[in-house]
């Protein structure tokens, strides 16, 4: 089955960028999306991208995707304290319509 | 973007009682998904939900342990039955936007659930 990792832990302090990555197996993954999880909150989505894009900029967020490795990042230009927060990443696989999370990325400014 | 609503936002219900989740969307959608957040976990998909035809359960989930409703285009109950202290997550409900290019999901804010 489909498998997404993400790595557990990230700290920045305020201004600098951070850059959140996870790893997918399936290839016949069609979108790819971000969400953010505030504490005690449900689900924001972020943004999401198309497999057969390479990269999607949104204000501060920008996302990279490298199908052939199977690689997909957001990185978060200066980062702010209410960034902290749980990111997770998800992948759509072709055919299904529920979505695969990874385990989620905690990421802590530090002022 | 759907605007989603769940109810209750939080409960403590004790060992063998059963509680019922309602999740309201403010637009009619077709697929409608229950999913599972246990304690510092991702979130892992219970069933999805149709409405007019009967839910479709993941593998480790079943209909007697988590039955649904789907009465509506914007209405869906999940039930979690005969309660024990390992059903104590969050549980989500999500909606993909419909018709989208992006087949988008939403999700609620959730319902955290303690079983004592």
């Amino acid at each position: 089955g489909e498998d997404v990792e993400q790595s557990l832990f990230l700290s920045v302090r305020e201004g600098d960028s951070s850059v959140i990555n996870c790893t997918y197996t399936d290839s016949s993954s069609t979108y790819l999306y971000w969400y953010k999880q505030e504490p005690g909150a449900g689900l924001q989505l972020l943004t999401y991208i198309f497999s057969n894009m390479d990269m999607k900029q949104d204000q501060r967020l920008t996302v990279l995707l490298n199908k052939k490795d199977k690689h997909l990042s957001l990185r978060i230009a200066d980062t702010q304290t209410g960034d902290s927060a749980i990111y997770f990443c998800a992948e759509k696989e072709e055919g299904r319509r529920a979505l695969t999370f990874g385990s989620g990325t905690r990421l802590q400014v530090q002022p | 973007s759907a605007v989603i609503s769940q109810k209750p936002s939080r409960d403590i219900c004790q060992r063998g009682t059963s509680l019922t989740i309602q999740c309201q969307v403010d637009s009619q959608v077709t697929m409608m998904f229950w999913y599972r957040q246990q304690p510092g976990q991702s979130l892992t998909l219970i069933a999805t939900a149709n409405q007019g035809s009967e839910a479709t359960y993941e593998s480790g989930f079943v209909i007697d342990k988590f039955p649904i409703s789907r009465p509506n285009l914007t209405f869906s109950t999940l039930t979690v039955s005969n309660m024990s202290p390992e059903d104590s997550s969050i549980y989500l409900c999500s909606v993909e936007s419909a018709p989208s290019f992006t087949d988008t999901q939403y999700f609620g804010p959730g319902t955290r659930l303690t079983v004592l």
